[in-house]
């Protein structure tokens, strides 16, 4: 089945201790993304990666990195959690078309920083 | 001015009514404008899209785009209590730069 992964689902952490969150996808998508959504602010992208070894910032990179050292994966890392990072995080891929962006979303990782 | 708008809600319909939601945009050169819909705790899923101006037409779902308007919109005929979800509209403003609106909550009351 064709799905992008997300782990863990569930986090509840404490301010400053590193987390990440794992992305897999099996599509063989080039193109790969990192949104959270907080309520009345929608989605907002934090990273994108067009292939392995190119990522780049989205509009809300402050406090994450991420990296693509193989095309299947893309994890986001949070170096020194705070709490405003408690959010709904989505991990998305797509084939890379020209003026085209349909994404297949992960289930969602629902991280809490105290 | 934010790039992509849509009422927040909720939208109330009854079931078997039409539902009609609406997405502006402020980019002149968005080329690709998505609807994906987004079950409560749910991921989003992508319901159509439309790249020219009219209508496209899938199943009970009709895509509405006026890039003269700046106006995409999203008809549900025969509204459902199962597509009750937030729809959430998305356009591309560059080379696979989406933007997504905050979504408009649709309740379709039995």
């Amino acid at each position: 089945e064709a799905q992008v992964t997300q782990n863990p689902r569930y986090l509840i952490t404490v301010t400053g201790k590193k987390l990440t969150v794992t992305c897999s996808q099996n599509m063989n998508h080039e193109y790969m993304s990192w949104y959270r959504q907080d309520p009345g602010l929608g989605l907002r992208q934090i990273y994108y990666s067009m292939n392995v070894e190119a990522t780049d910032k989205g509009d809300v990179p402050e406090g994450y990195k991420v990296s693509r050292k193989e095309k299947r994966n893309f994890p986001l890392i949070l170096e020194s959690p705070s709490p405003n990072q408690t959010s709904l995080y989505f991990c998305a891929s797509s084939q890379i078309f020209s003026g085209a962006n349909v994404l297949t979303f992960g289930a969602g990782s629902r991280l809490t920083v105290l | 001015q934010k790039e992509v708008e849509q009422n927040s809600g909720p939208l109330s319909v009854p079931e078997g009514a039409i539902a009609s939601l609406n997405c502006t945009y402020s980019d002149r050169v968005s080329q690709s404008f998505f609807w994906y819909r987004q079950y409560s705790g749910k991921s989003p899923e992508l319901i159509m899209s439309i790249y020219s101006n009219g209508d496209k037409e899938d199943g009970r779902f009709t895509a509405q785009l006026n890039k003269a308007s700046q106006y995409v919109s999203l008809l549900i005929r025969d509204s459902q209590p199962s597509d009750s979800a937030t729809y959430l509209c998305a356009v591309n403003t560059g080379f696979q730069k989406l933007v997504f609106g905050t979504g408009t909550r649709l309740l379709v009351s039995p």
